[in-house]
């Protein structure tokens, strides 16, 4: 299995209030991705980072931000969580050539009451 | 609209049986097709990448075929068995400098003794 680990794997938190989930990778890849899944719905994705510093929106990013300071670690913060966050979060990185293959986290189960 | 779009939405199988899923695609300019494999509360695992050229991409049980002329794709799953019970996504790639996936909203396969 490629090194890549999603902190939290589960979460229950209350509208308002801010939640930062993080994904961590051991392969020194240079794209990392966060997407979240609901039901009905392909994979949609919220942030992407093409390098440490350097990111960039999704089709659904309002709500969201992101940070990659270290080539590792890629953190998706909800400033102020909502209902329509509850989801299942996952992050995916790849390195740079376009063929080469995607790994995708385990996946945050994040549910907003 | 999404451009990606899989058949059936769902579909029931027996043990040892065939079945084929159905992906179709406008997204452009395209790079490569994938299928990917999700158990259930996992991450989707990658089972084929092909590109424009390639007609049939094989890993095991699973085949894959690509029709880049008419935008089609197929998943072939030959001798079904119980662990083949997952969602089967089909994932386009275009050729963005930093690779934009496209994801279809999946199949949901399952198999029955």
């Amino acid at each position: 299995d490629a090194g890549i680990t999603q902190s939290p794997r589960h979460k229950v938190t209350e509208t308002g209030t801010p939640v930062t989930l993080r994904c961590h990778q051991t392969e020194n890849h240079r794209y990392m991705y966060w997407y979240r899944q609901d039901p009905g719905h392909g994979l949609r994705l919220i942030h992407y980072s093409y390098g440490v510093k350097d990111t960039d929106k999704g089709e659904v990013s309002d709500g969201y931000s992101v940070s990659r300071s270290k080539t590792e670690d890629f953190l998706l913060t909800l400033e102020s969580a909502t209902s329509s966050q509850t989801s299942v979060y996952f992050c995916a990185i790849r390195d740079v050539p376009v063929g080469t293959e995607a790994f995708f986290g385990q996946g945050t189960r994040l549910t907003v009451v | 609209k999404n451009q990606v779009e899989q058949s059936p939405q769902s579909l029931i199988i027996l043990e040892g049986k065939n079945c084929t899923l159905q992906c179709n695609y406008t997204v452009s300019p395209f790079s490569n097709l994938r299928w990917y494999k999700q158990d259930t509360g996992r991450g989707p695992v990658s089972l084929t990448i092909m590109t424009f050229s390639e007609n049939t991409k094989s890993n095991g049980r699973y085949t894959a075929t690509l029709d880049a002329d008419t935008k089609q794709s197929s998943l072939h799953i030959t001798a079904s068995q119980l662990s083949d019970s997952a969602s089967y996504i089909c994932v386009v790639l275009t050729t963005d400098s930093w690779g934009k996936f496209q994801f279809g909203a999946g199949t949901q396969v399952v198999v029955t003794p």
